[in-house]
């Protein structure tokens, strides 16, 4: 099956710095990645879409100068959180989608904590 | 908008029994899917079983089955022969081609009793 990957997968920060995820597709081109937000027993909340060598396409509510997202090539997509703050600290899910198919496959996620 | 219902916050099974839970959902588009969706406690989102709405046939995948209500917009998941193991977070989920995006419900958390 296809595989996606997070790194981190925990990271801690000092409010006010920026921190990068990553998220790569291991075995496939990705032509579109998701970016989700879960907060402790609650559901997946879509933040963000992106399709590869476009600009993403955030989710009303969202801040986009916060939550940065970057997909320059078919395997790889980032999500920087900057200027961070305790309430930034979450579980940050990464999803990953081929041209012309429907099934997302889920990276591990990262859980951010923001001191 | 798309919704996704899910009305019971928590189950709890003994294993071997069979367990049902529960999703509604609301959609304006034609074409869809339905999902169900386990995440363990290691957070890693697994695919448990599909529907395509424009089957009529329900879904099966080995011991996990759906009952696919399309007019009454309801999609449940039975799980027979529970495991320790099926212990979990489950979300049902809802896909359609216009919005091209994944909508989640709130989660039921099953519980399997020894």
């Amino acid at each position: 099956g296809a595989v996606v990957s997070q790194h981190p997968s925990r990271v801690i920060c000092k409010s006010g710095t920026s921190v990068k995820i990553e998220c790569r597709s291991l075995d496939f081109q990705a032509t579109t990645m998701f970016w989700y937000r879960q907060f402790p027993k609650q559901s997946l909340m879509l933040m963000a879409t992106s399709n590869e060598g476009s600009k993403a396409t955030y989710e009303q509510g969202v801040e986009k100068d916060k939550f940065l997202i970057n997909h320059a090539s078919l395997t790889l997509s980032t999500l920087t959180v900057t200027s961070a703050h305790p309430e930034d600290s979450s579980f940050y899910i990464c999803s990953a989608r081929g041209q012309g198919r429907w099934e997302q496959y889920f990276g591990p996620g990262t859980r951010l904590t923001v001191t | 908008a798309q919704t996704v219902t899910q009305s019971q916050p928590e189950m709890s099974v003994q294993e071997a029994e069979t367990v049902t839970l529960s999703c509604t959902y609301d959609t304006s588009e034609s074409d869809y899917y339905l999902f169900w969706y386990k995440q363990p406690p290691s957070r890693q989102m697994i695919l448990v079983i599909r529907q395509e709405a424009y089957k009529q046939q329900n879904a099966t995948e080995n011991r996990f089955s759906v009952n696919f209500q399309k007019a009454a917009k309801s999609f449940s998941l039975k799980i027979s022969d529970s495991q320790l193991g099926d212990a979990a977070m489950y979300f049902c989920a809802h896909y359609g081609g216009a919005t091209n995006k994944l909508i989640f419900g709130t989660g039921t958390l099953l519980a399997v009793q020894p």
